[in-house]
């Protein structure tokens, strides 16, 4: 099992530019989740999905896009992307009531 | 509103010497709670978790956490502290019904002097 991969590891977008992180898990997790992580300010819940064709909003949905067609896979959109969202993005799975597991990172600059 | 506060942002100690890392929570009820840790440049990785029974909850990599629900807290120790163990340290908190949406607090930084 890969766990949750992410890619790409590392973008740098100029303002205003969009892009789709991606993620993907192979535990056939239900629940799936984005955070970004800022310094000072610890990990905050972007979008979440508690299964295909189901997401929500978290505490920093503002500026993002989710959407989950299947199970495995969980991108994350900026449509128009700002220097406010430089940051460190986690996404990360797990089964409903259970531990997470994180993915690597994507650390994206937006210039 | 739910909060978790970590309120050393910095702590540095000798190898060798113990360590605690505070944690407390504001919740409407007792939360599923968490340490993680991650070290530079690497992903999360779970230390331990609280769900429910024995309030000390023992983890990986000699780390061991209490409970008190008196004092809304989960304070993270360990007895003899490694180089290795440099790193950041989220304590992190999950509602028990619904989705697994987790609230970290803000980290606290471990720094590990020879």
């Amino acid at each position: 099992n890969a766990g949750v991969t992410q890619t790409p590891k590392f973008q740098v977008l100029k303002t205003g530019q969009s892009m789709t992180l991606q993620c993907a898990q192979d535990m056939n997790h239900e629940y799936m989740s984005w955070y970004r992580q800022d310094p000072g300010m610890g990990l905050r819940l972007i979008h979440y999905s508690v299964g295909a064709g189901i997401t929500d909003q978290g505490e920093v949905p503002n500026g993002y896009n989710v959407s989950r067609s299947t199970t495995e896979d969980f991108p994350l959109r900026l449509l128009s992307a700002a220097p406010s969202q430089t940051s460190v993005y986690f996404c990360a799975s797990s089964e409903l009531g259970e531990t997470q597991y994180f993915g690597p990172g994507t650390r994206l600059l937006v210039l | 509103a739910q909060s978790v506060t970590q309120p050393d942002i910095h702590i540095t100690v000798s190898e060798g010497a113990s360590l605690e890392l505070r944690c407390n929570y504001s919740y409407g009820a007792t939360p599923y709670l968490f340490w993680y840790v991650q070290s530079p440049g690497q992903c999360l990785q779970l230390l331990l978790k609280y769900f429910s029974g024995d309030t000390l909850v023992q983890g990986i990599k000699g780390f061991e956490a209490e409970f008190k629900r008196s004092q809304s807290s989960f304070n993270l120790r360990k007895p003899s502290v490694h180089w290795s163990d440099a790193a950041e340290y989220f304590c992190a908190v999950a509602e028990r019904s619904g989705a697994n949406n987790l609230f970290f607090g803000t980290g606290t930084r471990l720094t590990v002097i020879p």
